[in-house]
């Protein structure tokens, strides 16, 4: 079983639209979590950490549940750049697991 | 901009040959990690350093050694490079208590 779980997708979303997903992670003594950006053939940026409060930012908005293991990230408003392929990443003891990532595709 | 360069960009290599793979930063970070990405995986860590001549593995360091001479510079080798080896390589930082991770722009090797 992978320590980060992502759906693939691809999530086709039409512009303007809201779009969610989410990620499960395996290990409960996990420290810290973050979405990642990563664009076709290009380096993974961070997009945002994820608290346990919740967070947003600009259109962006994540949400921590530790009892169910689970991140997620909702965007609304989709713009035509955010078309991006999105990497869960949780952070256990100094080691960050990756998931595989979800791929959104915004549409006109 | 992390400030963190990757050379070469673009490598093929014939089976059994060595590689190096450079990464080089600016900005004086303690940890350095190295990673590849291969399709229908998340990035997986090869290995990490916390220091100069300070490192250790990650989960998939068979066939891969490293070196780090100087803070700046974290170098990644593959002894005799095999086909399962053509991955992309990333090289990253680490900043912060929570251990965010800022990547260079990668290496796309092709191993024939």
């Amino acid at each position: 079983r992978k320590e980060v779980e992502q759906d693939p997708g691809p999530f086709n979303v039409p512009e303007g639209a809201t779009v969610a997903f989410n990620c499960t992670y395996s290990n409960s003594a996990s420290q810290s979590f973050f979405w990642y950006r990563q664009d076709c053939r290009k380096e993974p940026k961070l997009l945002m950490s994820v608290y346990s409060s919740g967070n947003e930012d600009g259109r962006f908005t994540a949400q921590l549940n530790r009892a169910s293991q689970y991140i997620s990230l909702l965007i609304r408003d989709s713009k035509l750049s955010d078309s991006a392929t999105y990497l869960c990443v949780v952070n256990s003891w100094g080691k960050l697991q990756f998931g595989a990532g979800t791929q959104v595709v915004v549409t006109p | 901009d992390a400030g963190i360069t990757q050379s070469p960009r673009h490598k093929v290599t014939e089976t059994g040959t060595p590689v190096t793979l450079r990464c080089h930063q600016t900005e004086n970070h303690r940890y350095m990690y190295w990673y590849r990405q291969d399709p229908g995986h998340g990035l997986r860590l090869i290995h990490y350093s916390y220091g100069v001549k300070d490192t250790d593995k990650g989960e998939v360091s068979d066939g891969y050694s490293v070196s780090r001479s100087k803070t700046e510079d974290f170098l990644l080798t593959l002894e005799s490079a095999t086909s399962s080896q053509t991955s992309v390589y990333f090289c990253a930082i680490s900043v912060g208590l929570e251990n965010e991770q800022y990547f260079g722009p990668g290496t796309r090797l092709t191993v024939t």
